[in-house]
């Protein structure tokens, strides 16, 4: 299978200080991943498709000075909340494909970020 | 752009009976659909998924079936047992190397 791992799976931080979440691929090589944020009992909501070795594509709307999204490797995604203030608090989760043509993703099994 | 409505956003069913949940979709381009199961506070995984070509496809209890002329696809869940109880997910995909946009949800609730 695919499995994406995804860490910290929690973290509470004070307003104004930066977060970095990490996303590998473990058994799989990712040229694309994915970020999604999701509200409690909303659907997840695409931020931004990281790209192994160039810059991330943001989707309308998302900043990307504040979330910033490195994809150094081909099984390493990293998106840093800069600057959190409260309502930043969410449950980021990432995903990632298996690079084998058939469009299956697999998930992280999320970040549940909480500013004070 | 792109955009997938689904319904209903909340279904609660008897053990044993069916659940239909269904997923409209606006892109024409859209040639993949998965649907995903979110229990509370862990990954979406995913259960079935169709693509274009293919009208329906069944794995056991669950079922996906589509409608590309009338751009709507259809999970169907038959004898229904508590743990079928989550949030489910459609989406959509065209092709982009994985990109994909997701329905509201539908939170299922299956009673003993």
């Amino acid at each position: 299978g695919a499995v994406v791992s995804q860490h910290p799976s929690r973290v509470i931080c004070k307003s104004g200080t930066s977060v970095k979440i990490e996303c590998r691929s473990l058994d799989f090589q990712a040229t694309t991943m994915f970020w999604y944020r999701q509200f409690p009992k909303k659907s997840l909501m695409l931020m931004a498709t990281s790209n192994e070795g160039s810059k991330a594509t943001y989707e309308q709307g998302v900043e990307k000075d504040k979330f910033l999204i490195n994809h150094a490797s081909l099984t390493l995604s990293t998106l840093t909340v800069t600057s959190a203030h409260p309502e930043d608090s969410s449950f980021y989760i990432c995903s990632a494909s298996n690079s084998r043509g058939d469009e299956k993703l697999f998930f992280g099994s999320g970040t549940q970020l909480s500013v004070l | 752009g792109e955009n997938v409505e689904q319904h209903p956003s909340t279904l609660s069913v008897q053990e044993g009976d069916s659940a239909v949940i269904k997923c409209t979709y606006s892109d024409s381009a859209s040639n993949y659909f998965p649907w995903y199961k979110q229990e509370l506070g862990k990954r979406p995984q995913l259960i079935i998924d169709i693509r274009s070509n293919v009208g329906e496809k069944k794995d056991q209890r669950i079922a996906v079936t589509l409608n590309k002329t009338a751009k709507h696809f259809s999970l169907h869940i038959t004898e229904t047992q508590p743990e079928d109880s989550a949030v489910y997910f459609c989406a959509e995909g065209d092709n982009q190397g994985g990109k994909l946009i997701f329905g509201q949800g539908t939170e299922l609730s299956v009673k003993p």
